[in-house]
């Protein structure tokens, strides 16, 4: 089984709909990010939580809220989607220290119409 | 703040032959490194990473990364390529924050490889 998995893989939806994108990872990491990742751009941080009762903003939070359920699961829903966001969303986690790599999950493509 | 910099949005290479993939960073303190690369339909799978010590650093699939401080570098090379190559590579700068790394991308090179 995956370590970083995320659902759902795709998403077509309408513009001002509410989302959520959910993330689970089994490797025991304490720290969990969203990446948003589009053509040209790179991937850009939209939040990111080092612990359960620790969310921090990132560099594109704006229209984007997050929600950490427990260590595991790590959840990004937009709550009216609009057609900018359409996008391939990453979840990555990793364990403490600088040295320390981040693990990416496979990603979900989502298309706000 | 931190940046990265992939001037070459496109590569295209022989099978067979060299490859080396740029990249620049900017940041203010010894800076963590990362060489990440993402299959077709794929996620993120990290190729190397550069902490300290040893400037010369190697990762998997044969691939090798020179950090070199004065040119604000961390280029990645490979001897020969081959055809299942073929896919975008990120370079990553760490910024330590809360006991983790948060990373900040450059903007790709996708790589092709002719047969």
């Amino acid at each position: 089984d995956a370590d970083v998995t995320q659902t759902p893989r795709n998403r077509i939806t309408k513009t001002g709909k509410r989302i959520m994108l959910e993330c689970s990872q089994t490797k025991g990491h304490d720290r969990m990010y969203w990446y948003r990742q589009d053509p040209g751009l790179g991937l850009r941080l939209i939040y990111y939580s080092f612990d359960v009762k620790d969310i921090n903003k990132g560099e594109i939070s704006d229209g984007y809220s997050v929600s950490r359920q427990a260590q595991a699961k790590f959840s990004l829903s937009l709550e009216s989607a609009i057609p900018n966001q359409t996008a391939l969303y990453f979840c990555a986690t990793s364990d403490y220290g600088g040295r320390n790599e981040q693990f990416f999950g496979p990603g979900t493509r989502l298309t706000v119409l | 703040a931190q940046s990265v910099t992939q001037p070459d949005i496109h590569i295209t290479v022989s099978e067979g032959a060299s490859l080396e993939l740029r990249c620049n960073y900017s940041y203010g303190a010894t800076p963590y490194l990362f060489w990440y690369v993402q299959s077709p339909g794929q996620g993120l799978q990290l190729l190397l990473k550069y902490f300290s010590g040893d400037t010369l650093v190697q990762g998997i699939k044969g691939f090798e990364a020179e950090f070199k401080r004065s040119q604000s570098s961390f280029n990645l090379r490979k001897p020969s390529v081959h055809w299942s190559d073929a896919a975008e590579y990120f370079c990553a700068v760490g910024a330590l924050e809360g006991g983790g790394n948060k990373l900040t991308f450059g903007t790709g090179t996708q790589l092709k490889v002719e047969l």
